[in-house]
């Protein structure tokens, strides 16, 4: 089964620091890029950042470009070090799955971004 | 940055009815368009992508249709397990992925 596990969330105050991970199990994780995704309270969906399979190639949002970082291992984990936090940066941090691009035995496959969303976690800056 | 615009805002809707979803983009995403359900203090879920593709497991009432910058999702009858929160979502043009504000669909 696909899964998608987020963690570190939790109650920080503006300047602060908190860093998200994302475990992921049941895929060929160095497949696919991957995303972090969030929701303010009471609010829609907004793309934070994401990540090439190999690492090299990252992108951000413009209201968290030099705050922010994504990185991953090949452990299969997602991270988001969160740097200067502010109360709009308040919400819950989704990790996603996509898009994926690859060779195997049975040839090329891409595949759609965003198929596979994590549970979520709550990070709240507040003072 | 395209934007994505979605209608209505709420939806009000009785169930076994049929339920009409719009979605506008700023410029052409060609068919680069995903819908995504999300209820009530659950995670997001992907249940369109290509504009007209279920994804696995979607059953067929669902329906989207659309490219270019206007495009529809629709639940042809709709089940008490139906009423939530639609985005959609364009991977045409990034950074950034960009969603709608989402439109509710609440039972009438």
């Amino acid at each position: 089964e696909v899964q998608l596990v987020e963690s570190g969330g939790g109650l920080v105050q503006p300047g602060g620091s908190l860093r998200l991970s994302c475990a992921t199990s049941g895929f060929t994780f160095s497949n696919y890029w991957m995303n972090w995704v969030r929701q303010a309270p009471g609010k829609g969906l907004e793309w934070v950042a994401n990540i090439k399979q190999d690492g090299t190639e990252k992108f951000y949002v413009d209201s968290v470009k030099g705050r922010f970082t994504i990185s991953r291992d090949n452990a299969n984990s997602l991270y988001l070090q969160m740097n200067s936090l502010r109360a709009e940066d308040t919400a819950v941090y989704y990790c996603a799955r996509g898009p994926a691009d690859y060779y195997d035995s049975s040839g090329y496959h891409f595949e759609e971004p965003f198929d596979i969303w994590g549970q979520g976690t709550l990070v709240t800056v507040s003072s | 940055e395209i934007v994505m615009t979605q209608s209505p805002a709420t939806l009000s809707v009785s169930p076994g009815e049929r339920a009409t979803l719009s979605c506008r983009a700023s410029q052409s995403v060609s068919s680069n368009l995903a819908w995504v359900q999300q209820k009530p203090g659950q995670a997001p879920r992907l249940l369109m992508y290509g504009a007209s593709t279920r994804a696995t497991g979607i059953p067929a009432r669902f329906s989207g249709s659309g490219s270019g910058t206007e495009f529809t999702l629709t639940i042809s009858s709709l089940q008490s397990e139906d009423f939530a929160v639609y985005y959609c979502q364009q991977y045409h043009d990034w950074p950034p992925y960009t969603f709608g504000q989402g439109t509710k669909l609440e039972i009438k």
